[in-house]
């Protein structure tokens, strides 16, 4: 079966430093990997995804987050931190062969980006 | 483009009542749409899959006759939870998958709506 670990509730972050949110996963097979944001009592809004290609995938907003096969790994990363970042991300891992493209979320991750 | 919506954005209701969900592909047909639930400072949790003309598909522990989805069309689900209960109360998110036909190339993503606030009193 699919999993995903974030390994922390909470990263805090000064505005301007770079910030590193983790993610490691388990799925047989190649894996497709996204990362979510979510803001407060809002839906989900696509960041960016790794499928195959590049292991460093850029996305919305300046973020960009790093496939490590060998790790099982898909950290994301931002080099400048903004106070608006501040919100709640999901990773989130699909198999390639999973039925019906169902998704397997993270339990989240809030970053808190301070002036 | 790719824009899921939900309605209503929140709704509360006395218990024993049931509640209707819409989940609305705006600009695309969604072969598939999916339904989670979220609890305060949680993950979602998959509730289950739906396609449009067929029966949806429930995720282990979720009761059918509870949570009656319905994907009548390519660009609309309804969830509808009867004879609701305080333990009802959630988050409610939708998402729709395209397919094949994915809008910009946007394969092997979920679009996701932004959510209905169920309050059961």
């Amino acid at each position: 079966a699919q999993s995903v670990a974030q390994p922390e509730d909470q990263v805090n972050v000064a505005e301007g430093n770079p910030l590193t949110v983790k993610c490691t996963y388990s799925v047989s097979g190649n894996p497709y990997l996204f990362w979510y944001v979510q803001y407060p009592n809002r839906g989900l809004q696509f960041l960016l995804k790794y499928i195959t290609g590049d292991n460093l995938v850029k996305g919305s907003y300046g973020f960009e987050a790093e496939f490590n096969k060998s790790q099982t790994s898909f950290h994301l990363k931002k080099p400048s931190a903004l106070v608006s970042d501040s919100a709640l991300y999901f990773c989130a891992v699909r198999g390639p062969n999973t039925g019906f493209q169902k998704l397997v979320f993270g339990t989240g991750t809030r970053l808190l980006v301070s002036p | 483009g790719a824009v899921v919506s939900q309605h209503p954005s929140r709704v509360i209701c006395k218990s024993g009542t049931s509640v209707k969900i819409e989940c609305r592909s705006l600009d695309f047909q969604a072969t598939t749409m999916f339904w989670y639930r979220q609890f305060p400072k949680q993950s979602l949790m998959l509730m289950a899959t739906s396609n449009e003309g067929s029966k949806a598909t429930y995720e282990q522990g979720v009761e059918k006759d509870k949570f009656l989805i319905n994907h009548a069309s390519l660009t609309l689900s309804t969830l509808t939870v009867t004879s609701a209960h305080p333990e009802d109360s959630s988050f409610y998110i939708c998402s729709a998958f395209q397919g094949a036909r994915a809008w910009r190339g946007r394969y092997n993503e979920q679009f996701f709506g932004p959510g209905t606030r169920l309050t059961v009193l």
